[in-house]
Formats: structure tokens, sequence, C-alpha cells
């Protein structure tokens, strides 16, 4: 069974730029979460998606965004790059359920320079 | 207040010799679950070890096992007979009742030696 799978693994974008990471979930899947880790602020919630509909959502500007399509893929936007949001962002998959593990893709480096 | 604490930046151990990584929660809820995940440099967080709020026994997984203490709210990973591979970062999680996501501590980094 293969993982979650998120493309680039590795991005570079300057400052102002917009940027759109991807994340393929683990086959029947359909609840999707994506995390920013820094070193200064660990790991944060961003979003969590559930059959297309934005289910929770973490405590970050309107510039970040996301999606789900109908394949429980995921997409996360992030407009008008900043320098803080240089960091390794994380797609997570689990099947529905109140304690089931998420699992984790490699996740994408993104650098803004 | 911080609802996971790892109070451990860093922890050293030599190779098959036991090591604990602590973990302290902070919760109203009488229902919730705590999860540890290993990230290796790779950046990939792997699953490693549940505990429910309501489960009776201490999990385990293969080399694995939570300490759980329900009354001192703290989920501590044991990992026995250590391994070089173990080096990583681990992170304790909880999820909270009527929320889906994962709240993380800081993390611990764990440091096998031969």
């Amino acid at each position: 069974k293969a993982g979650v799978t998120q493309t680039p693994r590795y991005l570079i974008k300057t400052r102002g730029q917009q940027v759109t990471l991807s994340c393929s979930p683990i086959s029947g899947h359909r609840s999707v979460s994506w995390y920013q880790q820094t070193p200064g602020q660990g790991l944060q919630f961003l979003f969590e998606y559930f059959s297309e509909t934005q289910r929770n959502k973490g405590n970050f500007p309107g510039r970040f965004s996301g999606r789900q399509f109908s394949n429980s893929r995921s997409e996360m936007n992030v407009s008008t790059l900043e320098l803080g949001d240089s960091a390794l962002y994380l797609c997570a998959s689990r099947i529905e359920g109140a304690w089931t593990e998420a699992f984790f893709g490699q996740g994408t480096r993104l650098t803004v320079v | 207040a911080q609802k996971i604490t790892q109070t451990q930046p860093g922890m050293f151990v030599q190779e098959k010799e036991a090591v604990t990584l602590d973990c302290t929660y902070d919760t109203s809820d009488q229902s919730y679950g705590l999860f540890w995940y290993k990230q290796p440099s790779s950046g990939e967080m792997i699953f490693l070890i549940y505990q429910g709020s309501y489960d009776e026994q201490n999990a385990t997984e293969g080399r694995y096992s939570l300490n759980f203490q329900k009354a001192r709210k703290s989920a501590n990973l044991v990992i026995s007979a250590s391994q070089l591979g173990d080096s990583a970062m681990y992170f304790c999680a909880m999820r909270e009742t009527g929320y889906s996501t994962l709240t993380f501590g800081k993390g611990t980094m764990l440091l096998v030696s031969p």
C-alpha cells in the first residue's frame, strides 16, 4: 500500500511569490491535514479537509489556503510568500475515526529567499 | 498553557540500553488519545504507538511501550534495547474529543551511540 505522497520535496521561492504544494493520501483515507514545522514554532496545525470540506483551520493568516479534491488529494497554497514561511510542510492522512493514527508524508521543504 | 510538554530537548543512550522519553499533557477532556511519532532526518513523521485515555493497559508495540499515568497526565515512551536506527526526533501528540487535529510537543532528540 503506497504511503502519503507529497510533491515537490523541495522548493525555493522568492518573497512575494505564491506556491502550491500537493498531497496524495493513502488510498481509502478521506481525512487530510496539513502542518507547518519550523525550528522556532515546532509543529503547527494548518488545516484539515474531509470529503472536500475544510473541517478545521489553525491560526494562520489568510495567505494560507487549501482544498481537497473528490479523490481526496489535497493542495495547499501560500500567496505573497514571506521569509518566515520557510518551513517543512507536512501532510497527513487517516481513516475517519476519533482515535485513528495519522500517517505522514515526507514533507515539502520550502525555502523563501 | 502548553498542551503537550516534552522537557528533554536531547537524550543520549548507548546501543542495547532502554531509554524513557518524557511527555506530560494538559486537557480537561475525559476522552482523548495520545500518540508518539518518530521523525528521522529525512523529515517523515513515523507513527509509533497510541494510548487512549480509557485504555486500562499500557500500550506496547514491539520495542516501544507507553508508560501511561493518567492521574499525573503523563505518557512517557519507553524504547527497549535501543538501536542505532532509533536516533531521531521523537514527538508526543494529543488528540482531544471533538477535535480531529493533533497537538504536538516540541520534541526530544534521541542519539544512540555504539
